[in-house]
């Protein structure tokens, strides 16, 4: 079945750039992504590889090319230390498919 | 503002029927423009999606739960439930609610707090 990779953990000084990769046969699938922060529910940053829901701030941005997904998070602030998960639709399978999930750290 | 809030014992034993209910607030369970999913995650691990239901009451299970689980939901209560039978140690999780939008492969929009299950005799 599907395995959507990603890196386990990114590190990173407050205002520099996030780059979190999601990759796995995406193969032209929609791929979204959720914030989850400590004792919290996952909340959604980026849906259909590239839109934001309202709320969310322009320094979160999504592609999607080939097999790989990333989620950009452009002037990281210490607010934005959480966990990131990519998700899409497997239509062979009928089978929504999380990825190994990124813990984002401000240093 | 759409509101969903999951309940349901936070214990269960071994081999019995984990059942929980997510209420819904400020939309209707009934519209025709979202599913509805539930979505679980173990302790320090990461989300898996367990299975979503339309208001029509089509379903679509991950393969790898669809032998153990079941999602149904009361319009009348403006709520939809899950039930896993046969649980395991291995069920134990957060479990959470989650609307996703138009088509079955949408985006989870909006999601309950979540409800810790702990499956221990």
């Amino acid at each position: 079945s599907y395995v959507l990779t990603q890196p386990p953990s990114v590190a990173l000084a407050p205002g520099k750039t996030a780059r979190i990769t999601c990759g796995g046969n995406i193969g032209g699938r929609s791929v979204h992504w959720y914030q989850q922060k400590p004792g919290q529910a996952p909340a959604l940053v980026i849906y259909y590889d590239g839109d934001r829901p309202s709320g969310i701030p322009e320094r979160f941005s999504g592609s999607n090319s080939g097999d790989t997904a990333t989620l950009t998070i452009s002037r990281v602030e210490a607010g934005d230390e959480a966990d990131y998960y990519c998700q899409l639709w497997d239509s062979s399978n009928e089978l929504y498919v999380f990825g190994t999930g990124t813990k984002v750290t401000v240093l | 503002q759409m509101q969903l809030q999951e309940s349901g014992p936070g214990l269960v034993k071994p081999p019995e029927t984990l059942s929980l209910t997510c209420t819904v607030s400020g939309g209707s369970i009934s519209n025709i423009l979202y599913f509805w999913a539930w979505i679980r995650q173990p302790p320090g691990e990461g989300l898996e999606w367990i299975g979503s239901m339309y208001y029509s009451g089509s379903t679509f299970y991950n393969p790898s739960l669809k032998s153990r689980v079941s999602i149904s939901g009361d319009t009348s209560k403006n709520q939809f439930s899950l039930k896993l039978t046969s649980v395991t140690a291995a069920d134990t999780a957060i479990y959470f609610c989650a609307r996703h939008g138009g088509h079955v492969a949408a985006q989870l929009d909006s999601w309950g707090q979540g409800t810790l299950v702990t499956v221990s005799s």
